[in-house]
């Protein structure tokens, strides 16, 4: 198993500039989600899919879209790409079972660059 | 006030010591908390969870979690310099979403 995959792994972008962050997940997870993580500020949440067909806000969801195409694959989009959002995006996913702990699996990691 | 509070460190131990990573948090309806090292560039693995006070122990790990007083603990034994990453801490505060700490940077020298 892959577990969880991001493409691409590095990104430059323009200011004003828009791109898409795929990820994809072969565990048969519920649950994705998209973090963004910066220095000094640890890893803060900005959208997540609870199950096939839903998605909602976290933390810092301004400027991103996201897109569950099926329970594999997780989406983020930026519409227009602002140096704000220079940083380390990190796609995770899990299991719903219960009262079991939600750990999460994370992908490796999208660089992004907004210049 | 963060959710979910760490010292940033870096926490220096000496090879084979006991390191100990430290975490507070604010809700205290959270039920789930779990432990994840991220080694630098690397994306964050989980090493432990923990839902009971108490402690709970896998190996060289041990999770304590004190609930009344709303912290939670990480003791890594016998420290080596592999183990020198950052060590997160997240909590569970509602339906599958993690809130997580800034990390606390380990150092073990050897």
């Amino acid at each position: 198993n892959a577990g969880v995959t991001q493409t691409p792994k590095f990104q430059v972008l323009k200011t004003g500039q828009s791109m898409t962050l795929q990820c994809a997940q072969d565990m048969n997870h519920n649950s994705m989600y998209w973090y963004r993580q910066d220095p000094g500020m640890g890893l803060r949440l900005i959208y997540y899919s609870a199950s096939e067909g839903t998605t909602d806000k976290g933390e810092v969801p301004n400027g991103y879209n996201v897109s569950r195409l099926n329970k594999r694959e997780f989406s983020l989009r930026l519409e227009s790409a602002a140096p704000s959002q220079t940083s380390v995006y990190f796609c995770a996913s899990s299991e719903i079972a219960g009262t079991k702990p939600y750990e999460q699996y994370f992908g490796p990691g999208t660089r992004l660059t907004v210049t | 006030q963060k959710e979910v509070e760490q010292n940033s460190g870096p926490l220096s131990v000496p090879e084979g010591a006991i390191a100990s990573l430290n975490c507070t948090y604010s809700d205290r309806g959270s039920q789930s908390f779990f432990w994840y090292r991220q080694y630098s560039g690397k994306s964050p693995e989980l090493i432990m969870f923990i839902y009971s006070n108490g402690d709970k122990e896998d190996g060289r790990f041990t999770a304590q979690l004190n609930k009344a007083s709303q912290y939670v603990s990480l003791l890594i034994r016998d420290s080596q310099p592999s183990d020198s990453a950052t060590y997160l801490c997240a909590v569970s505060t509602g339906f599958q979403k993690l809130v997580f700490g800034t990390g606390t940077r380990l150092l073990v020298s050897p």
